[in-house]
């Protein structure tokens, strides 16, 4: 079976201040990883994706991610963050030839 | 740009409707989804179609059934609605190389049942 575990409900901080929100993931084999952001009364928009290669993934509006094979985690990440990142953040994993499974969602909400 | 668009944002219906909600993609995508948002559960998957006429169920698939008979549109079906069905509804396309394909997401119909 595979699970994605987004451990934070909510995440608060300072904007200018880095922001990370935390996935980890339980599958088998080498998954495909992704995240993506709601913001209000929106559907998801995908920010970017982990398939091979160089652990620091870069996507969009100034968001990274980094994958961690030990530790199985795929944290989203970014170096200062906006009001207007205020939004829900989903972690997403899929196993090569499963479907696409989606963690519970983190809140962001930065404080100008 | 991908358009997916949900021909709904807001719909409420009674007990026992047959609800159909619509959903059409404008950049000639083969797979297509349907999924439920419910807070603290995330997204789970009721159907998706690798191609017209085609379906598959995913995780939650009791008391839905949907169609495709053109590849641009995929409508999800609630033979006979129920409360435990109020939900977010958002419907997603992708191109189908692979399994590293993002899908794109409509803005979602918010679904009351009464």
């Amino acid at each position: 079976a595979q699970s994605v575990a987004q451990p934070e409900d909510q995440v608060n901080v300072a904007e200018g201040n880095p922001l990370t929100v935390k996935c980890t993931y339980s599958v088998s084999g080498n998954p495909y990883l992704f995240w993506y952001v709601q913001y209000p009364n929106r559907g998801l928009q995908f920010l970017l994706k982990y398939i091979t290669g160089d652990n620091l993934v870069k996507g969009s509006y100034g968001f990274e991610a980094e994958f961690n094979k030990s530790q199985t985690s795929f944290h989203l990440k970014k170096p200062s963050a906006l009001v207007s990142d205020s939004a829900l953040y989903f972690c997403a994993v899929r196993p090569p030839g499963y479907k696409l499974s989606f963690g519970a969602g983190t809140t962001v909400t930065v404080r100008a | 740009d991908v358009k997916v668009t949900q021909s709904s944002r807001y719909l409420v219906k009674r007990t026992g409707e047959k609800v159909f909600l619509e959903c059409v993609q404008d950049m000639d995508h083969e797979n297509m989804f349907w999924y439920r948002q419910d807070p603290g559960l995330g997204l789970r998957l009721i159907y998706f179609s690798y191609d017209v006429k085609m379906k598959e169920k995913g995780d939650i698939p009791e008391g839905y059934s949907v169609s495709r008979e053109k590849k641009e549109r995929f409508s999800l079906i609630l033979e006979s609605a129920s409360t435990n069905q109020t939900s977010m509804y958002l419907c997603a396309s992708s191109l189908p190389q692979g399994d590293n394909q993002p899908q794109h997401f409509g803005d979602g119909t918010r679904l009351s049942i009464l």
